[in-house]
């Protein structure tokens, strides 16, 4: 079976500080990574995925992820963050190796950019 | 990507009424999929809609309550019928090409419905 923790329900963050949103996951093969971002009253919006590749994935809006193997991690990051960046983050994770198996969401985590 | 039109964006209905969701797509694709997003919850898969062929459903859901059609590569609708205040949640169209496994999905921006 697969899964996805986002371990934060909430994280706060001062505007121009780095932020950085936690995801763990858990599948039986490869993974296939993405995080997805959800704006008040908005549907979700793509940001970035891992498939295969580089660990280190850039994405939209200044956003970054690191897939880490060993820690079965792939935390999204950015450098400074804004005000505009406060929405619902997702994280989803796929079993590369199950064709036909579907995505698997995180219950979200809350950013809050404060000025 | 693809550009997904999703109406009512948001209604208040009445329980034991039934509501019908659409989902229109500028450009044929090969996946559609319907979500649930309950109040300070993740999404949930409720099914697959599949072009001229019953819809696939995901555990916890039948198609009594939640009937899909999906009548060509473009379009779809969602029913939630004989609604109760449980209902009330984000309902998220979702589609995606070829190569959705590993592209992932684009969203539509989702119908809010509150049952009274």
């Amino acid at each position: 079976a697969q899964s996805v923790a986002q371990p934060e329900d909430q994280v706060n963050v001062a505007e121009g500080n780095p932020l950085t949103v936690k995801c763990t996951y858990s599948v039986s093969g490869n993974p296939y990574l993405f995080w997805y971002v959800q704006y008040p009253n908005r549907g979700l919006q793509f940001l970035l995925k891992y498939i295969t590749g580089d660990n280190l994935v850039k994405g939209s809006y200044g956003f970054e992820a690191e897939f880490n193997k060993s820690q079965t991690s792939f935390h999204l990051k950015k450098p400074s963050a804004l005000v505009s960046d406060s929405a619902l983050y997702f994280c989803a994770v796929r079993d590369s190796d199950n064709y036909g198996q579907n995505f698997v969401f995180g219950p979200g985590t809350r950013l809050s950019v404060l000025p | 990507s693809a550009v997904i039109s999703q109406k009512p964006s948001r209604d208040i209905c009445q329980r034991g009424t039934s509501l019908t969701i659409q989902c229109q797509v500028d450009s044929q694709v090969t996946m559609m999929f319907w979500y649930r997003q309950q109040p300070g919850q993740s999404l949930t898969l409720i099914a697959t809609a599949n072009q001229g062929s019953e819809a696939t459903y995901e555990s916890g859901f039948v198609i009594d309550k939640f009937p899909i059609s999906r009548p060509n590569l473009t379009f779809s609708t969602l029913t939630v019928s004989n609604m109760s205040p449980e209902d009330s949640s984000i309902y998220l169209c979702s589609v995606g090409g070829d190569s959705y496994l590993s592209e992932g999905y684009t969203f539509g921006s989702g119908t809010r419905l509150t049952v009274v």
